[in-house]
């Protein structure tokens, strides 16, 4: 099983301030097959990256993801205040499919 | 549009089974696997499982190979997991999920609302 350890466990900034979140693969994930998604308190997760670097359908382009085998990046350029959130990394390139712990980013 | 609308929310005393429901709609139901996800509260998320709603093909997470069983009704479009022996650890909300492409694994791209299950004596 692919272990994911996300860090930071949470990220204190301010709206317009560059966050970027890691997410580390006990090995190497297959073709890259890696996803970020962000959840809001009471809601389901939202997907907004796949396959390590494409944005899911009506994501703004100040989402971005990157990484390759172990080591995988969600950037968010500019925070908005509807960005404040957890995220959760998922590896689906074999099973069983597993999720990072996730990272809260919280307005400083 | 797809939709994902799942079964309320449950009381079950340990040892007893629950079974969620999550209807389906806007796309053709049998195009598209659907998995299951919960999630323990201020925790983060677990896999559970895999079906096919064309065949009815399953596939579990060890954790929970002996007591989960998911199945499908193609003439309403819905998906059911089932849970049994409940424990209090089990306390989660349960999300279904439907997969974006016609492979099996994919990442999720339309979620159910969440079902909400409390396990207490």
């Amino acid at each position: 099983e692919i272990v994911l350890t996300q860090s930071p466990g949470t990220l204190s900034l301010s709206p317009g301030e560059r966050a970027t979140l890691s997410c580390r693969a006990s090995q190497s994930v297959t073709s890259n097959y890696l996803a970020w998604y962000q959840q809001k308190p009471g809601q389901a997760p939202r997907l907004l990256i796949y396959d390590t670097s494409s944005r899911a359908t009506g994501i703004p382009d100040r989402f971005s993801g990157s990484g390759s085998g172990t080591d995988f990046t969600l950037t968010i350029r500019r925070l908005e205040p509807e960005d404040f959130a957890v995220y959760f990394c998922q590896q689906y390139g074999g099973s069983p499919l597993t999720f990072g712990g996730g990272t809260k980013v919280e307005i400083k | 549009q797809v939709h994902l609308v799942q079964s309320g929310a449950e009381v079950k005393k340990p040892g007893a089974s629950i079974k969620i429901s999550c209807k389906t709609s806007g796309y053709t139901f049998t195009k598209f696997y659907i998995h299951w996800v919960r999630q323990a509260p201020g925790q983060g998320l677990e896999w559970m499982g895999i079906i096919n709603p064309s065949g009815g093909s399953t596939g579990y997470a060890q954790k929970f190979q002996d007591r989960v069983t998911m199945t499908r009704d193609t003439s309403t479009s819905t998906i059911y997991m089932e849970l049994s022996s409940l424990i209090s650890d089990d306390t989660a909300v349960y999300y279904c999920a439907r997969v974006g492409g016609n492979s099996g694994y994919r990442p999720f791209d339309i979620w159910g609302q969440g079902t909400m299950v409390t396990v207490s004596s």
